[in-house]
């Protein structure tokens, strides 16, 4: 089955405590973004990535990081995590920047 | 300016009646365009996608476009109960994939 996949779906943690989310997919597509969801600013892009080694900031990329080693997992970091980092989370891919997204799950992350 | 901007709602509509959505856009070199329906903690899920100017249906959807206005609409006949969600419009915006609206939150009154 085609799918998107995240880990952990919930996770509460302290802050400064660095967590990784992860994301897999089985599609072979080349793109893959990270959304955050937050309650009346629908999806913002916190970064994406055109291929592997090949990773670019979107809209609210402060206090994230990511990485593509490899074509299916696509990593989302937080090294310090902040409480205004407590979001819905949501990793993506596509096989082209024009073309539908599938979406993994959903990570609800709380920082406290 | 937001690049893809939606009415925030909530649209209430009551059952088998029209619902009308729309969307606009800033990019003018879009191409792209999407519907999803979102339930609430879950995944958005694609609803239609239109990438030429004029109407598109798929059963009670019909997608429409037009690119003079960078204005995308999704008009859904027969409004169910089940159809209450909230709807995200999202376009291409060059290299970075989709960008999205903030989502319309619809209603439909039993």
């Amino acid at each position: 089955e085609a799918q998107v996949t995240q880990n952990p779906r919930y996770l509460i943690t302290v802050t400064g405590k660095k967590l990784t989310v992860t994301c897999s997919q089985n599609m072979n597509h080349e793109y893959m973004s990270w959304y955050r969801q937050d309650p009346g600013l629908g999806l913002r892009q916190i970064y994406y990535s055109m291929n592997v080694e090949v990773t670019d900031k979107g809209d609210v990329p402060e206090g994230y990081k990511v990485s593509r080693k490899e074509k299916r997992n696509f990593p989302l970091i937080l090294e310090s995590p902040s409480p205004n980092q407590t979001s819905l989370y949501f990793c993506a891919s596509s096989f082209s920047e024009n073309t539908e997204a599938f979406f993994g799950q959903g990570t609800r992350l709380t920082v406290v | 300016q937001k690049e893809v901007e939606q009415n925030s709602g909530p649209l209430s509509v009551p059952e088998g009646a029209i619902a009308s959505l729309n969307c606009t856009y800033s990019d003018r070199g879009s191409q792209s365009f999407f519907w999803y329906r979102q339930y609430s903690g879950k995944s958005p899920e694609l609803i239609m996608f239109i990438y030429s100017n004029g109407d598109k249906e798929d059963g009670r959807f019909t997608a429409q476009l037009n690119k003079a206005s960078q204005y995308v609409s999704l008009l859904i006949r027969d409004s169910q109960p089940s159809d209450s969600a909230t709807y995200l419009c999202a376009s291409d915006t060059g290299r970075r994939a989709l960008t999205f609206g903030s989502g319309t939150r619809l209603q439909v009154q039993p």
